[in-house]
C-alpha cells in the first residue's frame, strides 16, 4: 500500500500526559499537512511542511503542540500536557510538488481520547 | 466570516436525483478549490478539484467555480445510495464544516 499511513490509529491517554503521532506520506510527495477534526466539523488546519521546512502554523495551535519533519520524509506531531479538549481525530495528508500541490491525500487518522 | 462556509444541511435526495452542494469563501482563500467526500468514520477522499472559473465535469460530478461571487458548488447527477456521505469544500488548506448528504433508495 503506497498511501499515507499514520500510527497509532487509536490512542487513549490520561490528562497531562504527552503523546506523539507519526505520519508517513506518499513517497514522492514533498508537502505534508496536519489537521485536527472533531465530530461534525471539517478538518482544522494545524501546520504544514514542504520537505523539512515548516512553512505555516495555525494561530490556533497552542505551544503544547509541536510538529517535526526532520528529513523531509515522515513527520511527528507531539502534544504535551494533553487536555480533554485535545480529544479529536488527527489527520495527516500529503501532496505532490508542482501544479497539483494543493490536491491532498489523507491518511486514516489517529483518534486521540484524553481521559 | 469563516474562510470557507458550507450550507450545513443535512441534504436528502431520492436515488437518481441531482444533489447540489454549495460553498462560499472569503478573500483570504486561494483561487483553487477542492471537494472531498468523507464517509462516516473514514478520512476525507479527494473527488474534484477546480482551478478556473466555470464548470468542470468528471463522470457524475460537476464542480462549478464563480470567482466574482466567491462561490463554489458540486453537483452530483444520478445520485446513488453509495454517495451518502459528508462532502467537504476546501481551499488554501481551509475546510468548510461539511454537508451531510443522504441518498434514499
Amino acid at each position: 500500500d503506497t498511501g499515507v499511513s499514520q500510527d497509532p490509529r487509536h490512542k487513549i491517554t490520561k490528562r497531562g500526559q504527552n503523546v506523539t503521532f507519526r505520519c508517513d506520506p506518499i513517497s514522492e510527495h514533498n508537502r505534508l499537512y496536519w489537521y485536527r477534526q472533531t465530530l461534525g466539523q471539517g478538518p482544522e488546519f494545524l501546520t504544514y511542511f514542504q520537505n523539512e521546512a515548516q512553512l505555516e502554523k495555525s494561530r490556533l495551535l497552542s505551544d503544547r503542540f509541536s510538529a517535526e519533519r526532520p528529513k523531509g520524509s515522515f513527520s511527528t506531531l507531539e502534544i504535551q500536557r494533553t487536555e480533554q479538549g485535545d480529544s479529536a481525530m488527527y489527520l495527516c495528508a500529503s501532496s505532490s510538488p508542482g501544479r497539483l500541490f494543493e490536491e491532498q491525500f489523507f491518511g486514516p487518522g489517529t483518534r486521540l481520547t484524553v481521559l | 466570516q469563516k474562510e470557507v462556509e458550507q450550507n450545513s444541511g443535512p441534504l436528502s435526495v431520492p436515488e437518481g436525483a441531482i444533489a447540489s452542494l454549495n460553498c462560499t469563501y472569503s478573500d483570504r482563500v486561494s483561487q483553487s478549490f477542492f471537494w472531498y467526500r468523507q464517509y462516516s468514520g473514514k478520512s476525507p477522499e479527494l473527488i474534484m478539484s477546480i482551478y478556473s472559473n466555470g464548470d468542470k465535469e468528471d463522470g457524475r460530478f460537476t464542480a462549478q467555480l464563480n470567482k466574482a461571487s466567491q462561490y463554489v458548488s458540486l453537483l452530483i447527477r444520478d445520485s446513488q445510495p453509495s454517495d451518502s456521505a459528508t462532502y467537504l469544500c476546501a481551499g488554501s488548506m481551509r475546510f468548510g464544516a461539511g454537508t451531510r448528504l443522504t441518498v434514499k433508495p
